[in-house]
């Protein structure tokens, strides 16, 4: 059963479209992130949601939309894309309960995003 | 702007080798540091939630030290395996709800 799961896997769409990545848990958890893995291999926060609210907002352009219908589901929508938004996006969740120490993070397989 | 250092950037040894890597971090407002394993095409995997000054803690041959004072955690492999192989990250939190910053990782290669 896979904990934290992400679709597509890959995904190729020409510049201007608009694109949606879901991300599900089923691990109950209270918490899901996206990250974007930049061109040096960092991982950048986005985006963080807690029980369907917004938490965490780093700048990320207005073009970058998450969506919570419910706490096991995190979606990124994106508006009329660019070259600069291809990457690997990462959704990832945490439990956030029972102390400082249980708060590791789960992260889903990635989602390739390439903008031609 | 806070960041974390990971050093080395990457790291060759042989089989059998015992390595260790360096995660630096800032000393203050200090909640939690996280160490992820990274496989090639796989998503980071939970090693160790660090959060008290003194923390040692132990996964099989893999194990992590921690100073909150001076903003330093050492993670340390005994007797390197090729399945040892991945970029080791290190990430810093100084908050609850879990915003992470990341290091940029190192990249481990153990060669048989």
């Amino acid at each position: 059963d896979t904990a934290v799961s992400q679709t597509p896997k890959y995904l190729v769409t020409q510049m201007g479209n608009d694109k949606s990545i879901k991300c599900e848990q089923n691990l109950g958890h209270d918490t899901m992130y996206w990250y974007k893995q930049d061109s040096k291999k960092f991982l950048k926060i986005m985006f963080s949601y807690n029980n369907k609210e917004l938490i965490i907002n780093e700048t990320v352009p207005n073009r970058f939309s998450p969506k919570s219908p419910d706490k096991a589901h995190l979606n990124l929508h994106i508006n009329s894309l660019e070259l600069g938004d291809s990457a690997v996006y990462f959704c990832a969740s945490s439990q956030d309960r029972g102390g400082r120490e249980h708060n590791e993070q789960f992260f889903g397989p990635g989602t390739r995003l390439t903008v031609l | 702007i806070l960041n974390v250092e990971q050093s080395p950037q990457s790291l060759h040894v042989q089989e059998g080798d015992s390595t260790n890597f360096t995660c630096s971090f800032p000393s203050s407002n200090f909640y939690a540091l996280h160490w992820y394993r990274w496989e090639t095409a796989k998503s980071p995997e939970a090693l160790f939630v660090m959060t008290l000054n003194g923390d040692e803690k132990k996964k099989g041959r893999i194990s992590a030290t921690l100073n909150t004072k001076e903003g330093y955690s050492y993670l340390y492999i005994k007797g390197s395996q090729p399945e040892d192989s991945a970029t080791y990250l290190c990430a810093f939190t100084y908050n609850q709800g879990g915003k992470l910053i990341f290091g940029q990782g190192t990249e481990l290669s153990v060669k048989p």
